[in-house]
């Protein structure tokens, strides 16, 4: 069963417009919720967290996200797009007893065009 | 070094072959992830260590691979008689602890595995 859906895999913005990058996920219970960033050839790097508290979370590079737990989303967001901010970005999850396993979503390929 | 680091960063093998990649986490931290990165699969998880045991290795697709971890450090990721299908990047992860969602995970660059 499909945990984690990022809606798009390649999204494309103009350098100084809004990111939108889109995650939903299907749990029976709250889960904990994770982005991350990887660039060509590295590997990924947490962008932000949501664990408990606080639904809207901040975090590195002027990116947030909103956990929406009626809409099962934790969708990515950044008001002006840089150019450094071209990279893949993934949506995980940690669901259930694991407390440790990330399940990740397909991934969605940022393009920013100057 | 500072971060997690992996070792090779490519592996060219034939179809057959036994492949052996290995990870350096960060100094300290006790737990340690090996996930598999394929264009197909996605990002998928194939075993956790917490030191040298490792109480969770469900991810791992078949008998063909296996993994250790010796000194509560250095882990190596064995696939035998690799086939066209492993080929993808093997990421390495650490985390200061096992369980909980506020241990980060630290990911190294991977190895790229290409089975010809």
């Amino acid at each position: 069963a499909q945990s984690v859906t990022q809606l798009g895999s390649h999204v494309s913005v103009s350098e100084g417009a809004l990111v939108l990058l889109r995650c939903n996920y299907s749990s029976s219970v709250p889960p904990y919720l994770f982005w991350y960033v990887q660039y060509p050839n590295q590997g990924l790097q947490l962008l932000l967290k949501y664990t408990t508290g606080a639904t809207l979370v901040k975090g590195i590079n002027g990116f947030e996200a909103e956990f929406k737990k009626s809409e099962t989303s934790f969708h990515l967001t950044k008001p002006s797009a840089h150019m450094s901010d071209a990279a893949e970005y993934f949506c995980a999850v940690i669901i259930g007893g694991s407390n440790y396993k990330l399940t990740f979503g397909k991934g969605t390929l940022l393009t920013v065009n100057p | 070094g500072a971060g997690v680091s992996q070792s090779p960063s490519n592996k060219v093998t034939e179809k057959g072959k036994d492949v052996e990649l290995r990870c350096d986490p960060i100094s300290g931290h006790t737990a340690l992830y090996w996930y598999r990165q394929s264009l197909g699969q996605g990002l998928e998880f194939l075993i956790y260590f917490q030191g040298n045991s490792a109480p969770d290795k469900s991810g791992l697709p078949s008998d063909r691979f296996s993994a250790e971890r010796t000194g509560g450090s250095v882990s190596t990721l064995t696939i035998q008689r690799t086939q066209q299908e492993d080929s993808a990047v093997y990421l390495c992860a650490s985390s200061l602890e096992g369980t909980g969602p506020y241990n980060e995970q630290f990911f190294g660059p991977g190895t790229r595995l290409t089975v010809l």
